[in-house]
């Protein structure tokens, strides 16, 4: 059974960091793509960042560029998301989620696995 | 970027009546959109991929459709849980730069 299981959100104040940590299992972690993806409190889902199964090749939204690093750790099946610079606008439940996989893409942002998700609250 | 608009944003049926989603696209996604359903309290799920494509365990009675900037969502009987609501998503292809989700459109009891 895959399972995802997030971790690390928490009160944050503007300006400051949090790392978020997603511990997979039930699948062979290092052949799929992995993306954190984000929900407003009562709003939609927002796209963050996506990884490859390597980790060679990472992408991100243009909201949180050059701000939140993505990572991963095959090892320890474990995807990471460093966010610094937080906003107040980043006030969000992260969810990690598991790309759906294919012959075709190497990330296909299809997701097919979701964690339950972890709060992040950005204020002073 | 590409934007997604879903309409109507609130449907009201009943159980048993037929419901159809809209997605429209700024520009043209190919046929790489999904379909994701969302109840409260509850991470997204995963209906349709490649705008036609039923995902792994959903019921036929699921149905996605359209290529281009116009996709349809379709749920032919509505039974009680799929009261929820429904979010559309394209990708880039190449490269994989990233994805996008739409507003979404919540289906409600009548």
């Amino acid at each position: 059974e895959v399972q995802l299981l997030e971790s690390g959100g928490g009160l944050v104040q503007p300006g400051g960091s949090l790392r978020l940590s997603c511990a997979a299992s039930g699948f062979t972690f290092s052949s799929y793509a992995m993306s954190w993806v984000r929900q407003a409190p009562g709003k939609g889902l927002e796209w963050v960042s996506a990884i490859s199964g390597s980790g060679g090749s990472t992408y991100y939204a243009d909201s949180v560029k050059g701000r939140f690093t993505i990572s991963r750790d095959n090892s320890k099946n474990t995807l990471y998301l460093q966010m610094n610079s937080l906003r107040a606008e980043d006030t969000a439940v992260y969810y990690c989620a598991k790309d759906r996989g294919s012959g075709s893409c190497s990330i296909c942002y299809y997701f097919d696995y979701w964690g339950q998700g972890t709060l992040v609250t950005v204020s002073s | 970027e590409i934007v997604l608009t879903q309409s109507p944003a609130t449907l009201s049926l009943s159980p048993g009546e037929r419901a159809t989603l809209s997605c429209r696209a700024s520009q043209s996604v190919s046929s790489y959109l999904a379909w994701y359903q969302q109840k409260p309290g509850q991470a997204p799920r995963l209906l349709i991929y490649d705008a036609s494509n039923r995902a792994t365990g959903i019921p036929a009675r699921f149905s996605g459709s359209g290529s281009g900037t116009d996709f349809t969502l379709t749920i032919s009987s509505l039974e009680p849980e799929d009261f929820a609501v429904y979010y559309c998503q394209q990708r880039s292809n190449w490269p994989p730069l990233g994805s996008t989700f739409g507003p979404g459109t919540k289906v409600d009891i009548k």
